[in-house]
């Protein structure tokens, strides 16, 4: 009964691959995002979706993208992967202010 | 199991004064606390980050102050202004499996 989850846990892959993380989440919220976890921790938001907007955060490289096949997906597609990509990427679903987090995907790129 | 109070849960105060928003965890053994701001149908916006080995940090308008023997931390508004209504969430990172833990949020509303 996991409200939100994240595939894969782990990914470790070179610089220059396409990478993709999925994300799902069984809450029936209408709103999805995607966060980036520094090094320092630092938790940013990369983008915020529902079936009418995406809300692109400004400093996120046009590298990311995400997909939303239906309203209980949004992936995160990674495309030519560099080495400060490396972090932990955290999906979350919210209905109104509560935010519900899936458990994070720790990217590692070498 | 650790739990983030906020307090209070909403409040309303006219522009123009400073403003203090609480948060309170009951487990100290926390890697940072951070604090976000949350406008209808956005997702969170960063404000402060404090490692658990600071006391305070600063941006701007907003002060955030950490006292993690005590289980504390306080965000300062100065000054506050029509935009700065949303609702400011705390929010810890654990040391022991990297959970990050959220407060319910404080609901601000800045009367013109």
């Amino acid at each position: 009964d996991t409200a939100v989850s994240q595939t894969p846990k782990y990914l470790v892959t070179q610089m220059g691959n396409d990478k993709s993380i999925k994300c799902e989440q069984n809450l029936g919220h209408d709103t999805m995002y995607w966060y980036k976890q520094d090094s320092k921790k630092f938790l940013k938001i990369m983008f915020s979706y529902n079936n009418k907007e995406l809300i692109i955060n400004e400093t996120v490289p046009n590298r990311f993208s995400p997909k939303s096949p239906d309203k209980a997906h949004l992936n995160l597609h990674i495309n030519s992967l560099e080495l400060g990509d490396s972090a932990v990427y955290f999906c979350a679903s919210s209905h109104q202010y509560e935010q519900y987090f899936g458990p994070g995907t720790r990217l590692t790129v070498t | 199991k650790q739990e983030v109070t906020q307090i209070p849960a909403a409040l309303s105060v006219p522009e123009g004064e400073n403003l203090v928003l609480n948060c309170s965890f009951t487990d100290s053994a926390i890697y940072n606390l951070q604090w976000f701001r949350q406008d209808p149908g956005k997702g969170l916006t960063s404000l402060l980050l404090i490692q658990s080995s600071q006391r305070e940090q600063t941006s701007g308008r907003l002060n955030a102050s950490l006292d993690k023997s005590s289980g504390r931390s306080t965000l300062y508004i100065a000054a506050s202004q029509p935009g700065d209504s949303a609702t400011y969430l705390c929010a810890v990172l654990m040391n022991r499996d990297d959970k990050i833990i959220f407060g319910k949020g404080t609901r601000l509303h800045i009367l013109p």
